[in-house]
């Protein structure tokens, strides 16, 4: 089985500023890693994703990620969020081997970033 | 036109009545889910299918039922509607096929039901 924790429900942060959207995931067998964006009254968008290789992984929109495997994290950072940042961001997490996870997105409970002027 | 087209965007429902969400895409993805979204709780995986004949239940599949009429097309039932079904649901495909599990998932649009 695996479950993902987002640490935040919800981050305020001003314009400008860093910001750090904290998940740690766990599952019993190798995984790939997702972050999702949500604006306000749409879809669930790809920011970006952790299949293999470099464990720092940049995306969309300035974001980018580090997958760490000992602390089983992959927390999303962006140096400087401007109001357009402002939507709800998912981890998502999915099985790279077989078993009864495989194929499937596991996704964390939402982080509210909230960008202030 | 969307890849994932979800119908209805918006609906209303009386407790008890029978509703179906349906689902087309145009991808060519084999593999179709149906998620839920809640406050809080992020989004659960209700049934997923990873082809026409492969059907399989998901974490929350209680009061719920899907059909894979076709390739492109994956509906979610339900049964008897119940306000805590009140929910965000949304239809994604995704293809292993492009570079990893999980790497071509395309989510709909979504479709917000209330059951009143």
């Amino acid at each position: 089985a695996q479950s993902v924790t987002q640490l935040d429900s919800q981050v305020p942060v001003f314009e400008e500023a860093p910001v750090e959207l904290r998940c740690n995931y766990s599952s019993s067998v190798s995984v790939y890693l997702f972050w999702y964006v949500q604006y306000p009254n749409q879809g669930l968008q790809l920011l970006l994703k952790y299949l293999s290789g470099s464990t720092l992984v940049k995306g969309i929109n300035g974001f980018e990620a580090e997958f760490n495997k000992s602390q089983t994290s992959f927390h999303l950072r962006k140096p400087s969020v401007h109001i357009s940042d402002t939507a709800e961001y998912f981890c998502a997490v999915s099985s790279n081997a077989g078993g009864t996870s495989y194929g499937k997105l596991t996704f964390g409970q939402g982080t509210i970033l909230t960008v202030h002027p | 036109d969307a890849d994932v087209t979800q119908t209805p965007r918006n609906r209303i429902t009386k407790t008890g009545k029978r509703i179906m969400l349906e689902c087309s895409q145009t991808k060519g993805h084999d593999r179709m889910y149906w998620y839920r979204q809640d406050p809080g709780l992020g989004l659960r995986l209700i049934y997923y299918s990873f082809d026409v004949k492969d059907i399989n239940k998901g974490e929350i599949s209680d009061g719920y039922s899907v059909s894979r009429q076709a390739q492109a097309k994956f509906s979610l039932s339900l049964e008897s509607a119940i306000p805590n079904q009140t929910a965000l649901y949304f239809c994604a495909t995704s293809d292993p096929g492009t570079g990893g599990e999980g790497y071509g998932y395309t989510f709909g649009s979504g479709t917000r039901l209330t059951v009143v």
